[in-house]
């Protein structure tokens, strides 16, 4: 199966920071690459689909980059309602996701 | 705008089958991929597996041997079955429809 290592764990900014998470795939899937967000308590939320698309009313503040294995994932500015963790998946093959970024408010 | 609910026992006894249920409101259940996905208390977020409107299914292989996914179209429903269930599968279980549409999460705790 193909494994996701996304990187930080967790990261604190403060409003108005550009924020940056990153996912590097163990082979190339291609633009196969949705990004997550999930506040506590809630299920995960689909913001970013196929590495690079803003899903229909996703501020945007979100972006996606990348192909092959390696993927970003950015936040131009963050805003208090952002404190979330944040999951990228592949889905060229069986589905798996990353391991989480905690984003937090300094 | 489809809406999901999962349903079924919070408490399950280690060795048994758990087993849910997600009805789909606001769509029709053929068409589309239908998944179940899991997180441990604390933990990430792990793939269970998914299902077609036509019936095909793709499941996790680490939990393969145990996982049945099955779709019951009259009732707009799909359901999972988890056999020989122990502690480490004690997780908030959520079903949706693709990646975009997420039910609520439903907490299946495995304890004697």
């Amino acid at each position: 199966d193909i494994q996701m290592t996304q990187s930080p764990s967790s990261l604190s900014a403060s409003v108005g920071d550009r924020v940056t998470i990153t996912c590097q795939a163990s082979q190339d899937i291609s633009n196969y690459l949705n990004w997550y967000q999930q506040k506590p308590g809630k299920a995960p939320k689909l913001l970013i689909y196929d590495a690079s698309n803003l899903e229909t009313g996703v501020p945007s503040r979100f972006s996606g980059s990348g192909s092959g294995t390696d993927f970003t994932f950015t936040i131009s500015s963050l805003q208090p309602e952002d404190i979330a963790t944040y999951y990228c998946q592949q889905y060229d093959t069986e589905p798996t996701f990353g391991q989480g970024t905690k984003v937090e408010i300094k | 705008q489809v809406q999901l609910q999962e349903s079924g026992p919070g408490l399950v006894k280690p060795s048994e089958t758990l087993s849910l249920t997600c009805t789909v409101s606001g769509g029709s259940i053929s068409s589309y991929y239908w998944s179940w996905i899991r997180q441990p208390p604390g933990k990430g977020l792990e793939w269970i597996g998914y299902i077609y409107y036509s019936g095909s299914t793709n499941y996790n292989p680490s939990l393969k041997s145990r996982v049945t996914i099955s779709v019951d179209t009259s009732k707009n429903q799909f359901s999972l079955k988890l056999s020989s269930v122990t502690a480490a599968d004690t997780a908030v279980y959520y079903c949706a429809r693709g990646n975009r549409d997420w039910g609520q999460g439903t907490l299946v705790t495995v304890s004697s």
